[in-house]
């Protein structure tokens, strides 16, 4: 079965610093691969995704992403966060039709941005 | 923006009584998934739906049923709630045009005691 690891539990910030959140997964094939961010008392809401192409992702509120095949990584980065950025982050990674498009879960890095 | 709409939001229940979660989505999805949310443990998926009366397990289905009468409606069933089931459940549909892509309701935060 497909598992999905994020390296950090707790991520303590100050603002404008670089924030880089880690995630390999460790399914070999093709794969889909996601970042989700929830903001406190709130739902999952899509950061962004990969499918294919440049590896190098871009995503909402300054958030990027880059696929790293060979290391089955999928590293979350952001050059200078925001105090709206204290959320849970989430990595995840979708294996497909014929695993019937679910999505599997990293068990989230909770990032605490200080003003 | 697909709409899902989760009900009840919040619900408080005792040990051994069955309790059912609603998810109901307006736009003919054919994907939709259970998650539970645990601290430390992130998404689970519980079961999920890849049409009317078509289900499968997830990796904690134990303890949970679910159906799918009609293309919108999609219920989780706790048979007999225990304290362990204790959660916030989110309900998924696939959307985007591979059906890749998770669009999740609110949630639901369940207490058993």
């Amino acid at each position: 079965a497909q598992s999905v690891s994020q390296h950090n539990h707790h991520v303590i910030l100050s603002e404008a610093a670089s924030l880089e959140l880690g995630c390999n997964y460790s399914y070999g094939g093709t794969v889909n691969l996601f970042w989700y961010v929830q903001y406190p008392g709130q739902h999952l809401q899509l950061l962004l995704k990969y499918f294919s192409g440049d590896p190098l992702v871009k995503g909402i509120k300054g958030f990027e992403a880059e696929f790293i095949k060979s290391k089955f990584s999928f590293n979350l980065r952001k050059p200078s966060v925001q105090w709206s950025d204290t959320a849970e982050y989430f990595c995840a990674v979708n294996e497909g039709k014929a695993a019937g498009n679910k999505l599997t879960f990293g068990g989230g890095t909770r990032v605490l941005v200080k003003p | 923006d697909a709409g899902i709409t989760q009900s009840p939001r919040h619900k408080v229940t005792e040990t051994g009584t069955p309790v059912t979660l609603r998810c109901h989505q307006t736009e003919n999805h054919r994907y939709m998934y259970w998650y539970r949310q645990d601290p430390g443990h992130g998404l689970r998926l519980i079961h999920y739906s890849y049409g009317v009366k078509d289900t499968d397990k997830g990796e904690v289905s134990d303890g949970y049923s679910v159906s799918r009468s009609k293309t919108e409606d999609f219920l989780l069933t706790l048979e007999s709630a225990t304290s362990s089931q204790t959660s916030v459940y989110f309900c998924a549909i696939s959307v985007g045009t591979k059906n890749t892509e998770a669009f999740f309701g609110q949630g639901t935060r369940l207490t058993v005691v």
